[in-house]
């Protein structure tokens, strides 16, 4: 069964800094890996998402995601954050088929002025 | 194109009462999951529907059920409500089901048991 690690809770960054959000995964076979962000208030939206091919994914917002298989890990990074990036991350890993998702607790980021 | 609709937004209900919530998919989108979010478990899935027919459940209690309706609307029912229930319940649809298939999020319904 696939598992989700995100090590972080809590973030806190200065506006303009740059950003890491750690998340390794456990899972036997190649996974899928998705990047989710929930604003207060909102359902989540999906940011990037790795399925095969090229290890360093774009997404929305101006983020990026690296899949590293000898890590067991799916970070994700921006170079410079802006105050409406504060919000909760998800990280989820999924399988071939038709099971679901299993989601990371999630790390919320804070952004101070 | 309007997103997925969840009704009601916030709920109140005292245990031992029963609850149902509403979900209304994207235009098109056959499947429907539902999640559950609370704050110690993160996101929890509940269970899949897609063409009226359950293809997933998730490891709750039978005082979890949900259906699917002939327009892609889900409704989820939880019976018997204990203090645990109280969470975030998330609904996602899209167009089929299986990974390669975008699920898009509703903004929840917050259910909070007295």
């Amino acid at each position: 069964a696939q598992s989700v690690t995100q090590p972080d809770i809590h973030i806190t960054v200065s506006e303009g800094a740059s950003l890491e959000l750690r998340c390794n995964y456990s899972y036997g076979a190649t996974p899928y890996l998705f990047w989710y962000v929930q604003s207060p208030g909102q359902g989540l939206q999906l940011l990037l998402k790795y399925f095969s091919g090229d290890t360093l994914v774009q997404g929305i917002k101006g983020f990026e995601a690296e899949f590293k298989r000898s890590q067991s890990s799916f970070n994700l990074r921006k170079p410079s954050v802006h105050w409406s990036d504060a919000a909760e991350y998800f990280c989820a890993v999924g399988a071939a088929g038709n099971t679901p998702l299993v989601f990371g607790k999630g790390t919320r980021l804070s952004v101070i002025a | 194109k309007a997103g997925v609709t969840q009704t009601p937004r916030y709920l109140i209900k005292t245990r031992g009462q029963q609850v149902t919530l509403s979900c209304s998919p994207i235009s098109g989108h056959r499947s429907v999951s539902w999640y559950q979010q609370t704050p110690g478990q993160g996101l929890q899935f509940l269970f899949e529907y897609f063409s009226e027919t359950q293809r997933n459940k998730g490891n709750f209690p039978g005082r979890f059920s949900g259906r699917q309706f002939s327009n892609s609307r889900s409704e989820m029912n939880v019976s018997t409500l204990e203090l645990g229930d109280s969470a975030l319940y998330l609904c996602a649809s899209s167009l089929s089901t299986g990974i390669y298939n975008e699920q898009f999020f509703g903004p929840g319904t917050r259910l909070t048991v007295l």
